[in-house]
């Protein structure tokens, strides 16, 4: 089991760019989760996922879109990039309600 | 508004002293999770409670569901348990996390 995989792990993109970061489990986790980590902030939810074809917005989703086409993936889109959404972002994923979250290793993403 | 409250942010301790971080919330919860976090590094899941008490070696959790309060306990600390903790808050309908932000945890042989 690879358990919940992040990619990539580094990316610089220019104001207005766009990009998709990747998250990929193996465990056959229903429930999937998008988050945004910043400093003096903490953790913060983007986007999460009941299963394929559920999805629905966290505290910050703005200028972020996601889709769950597949039980494993669960791809966040980034539309057009700004620096305000330079930070660290985590997947998550759990089997179910009351259960315990695996967390991906994290991509940093920097937007000048 | 910050739904998860965490106390203190940030903690300095003498190796083998007993540490304890504590978590207050405002929300109806599923469950309360403690997660460990090291520089540059990943988030790992410590403990999940829904009530009463939790041991793992020398990391005990606690939780009171009445008063909205959970607890976690590091007794004879070690400087590998420099990290940073995490207390969050998971709710329906997608296990969808609430975090608190954080106690950085730093053990001093």
């Amino acid at each position: 089991n690879a358990g919940v995989t992040q990619t990539p792990k580094f990316q610089v993109l220019k104001t207005g760019q766009s990009m998709t970061l990747q998250c990929a489990q193996d465990m056959n986790h229903e429930y999937m989760s998008w988050y945004r980590q910043d400093p003096g902030m903490g953790l913060r939810l983007i986007h999460y996922s009941v299963g394929a074809g559920i999805t629905d917005q966290g505290e910050v989703p703005n200028g972020y879109n996601v889709s769950r086409s597949t039980t494993e993936d669960f791809p966040l889109r980034l539309l057009s990039a700004a620096p305000s959404q330079t930070s660290v972002y985590f997947c998550a994923s759990s089997y179910s309600i009351n259960t315990e979250a695996f967390f991906g290793q994290g991509t940093r993403l920097t937007v000048v | 508004k910050n739904e998860v409250e965490q106390s203190p942010q940030n903690l300095t301790a003498q190796e083998g002293e007993f540490i304890t971080i504590n978590c207050s919330y405002s929300v109806g919860i599923s469950a309360l999770h403690w997660l460990q976090q090291h520089p540059g590094g990943g988030i790992v899941s410590l403990f999940m409670l829904s009530s009463g008490k939790k041991k793992h070696g020398r990391l005990i959790a606690t939780i009171n569901i009445q008063e909205k309060h959970s607890s976690l306990h590091i007794t004879a600390s070690h400087p590998r348990d420099s990290a940073v903790y995490i207390c969050a808050a998971s709710l329906a309908p997608g296990n969808q996390f609430y975090f608190g932000t954080g106690t950085s945890l730093t053990v001093i042989p």
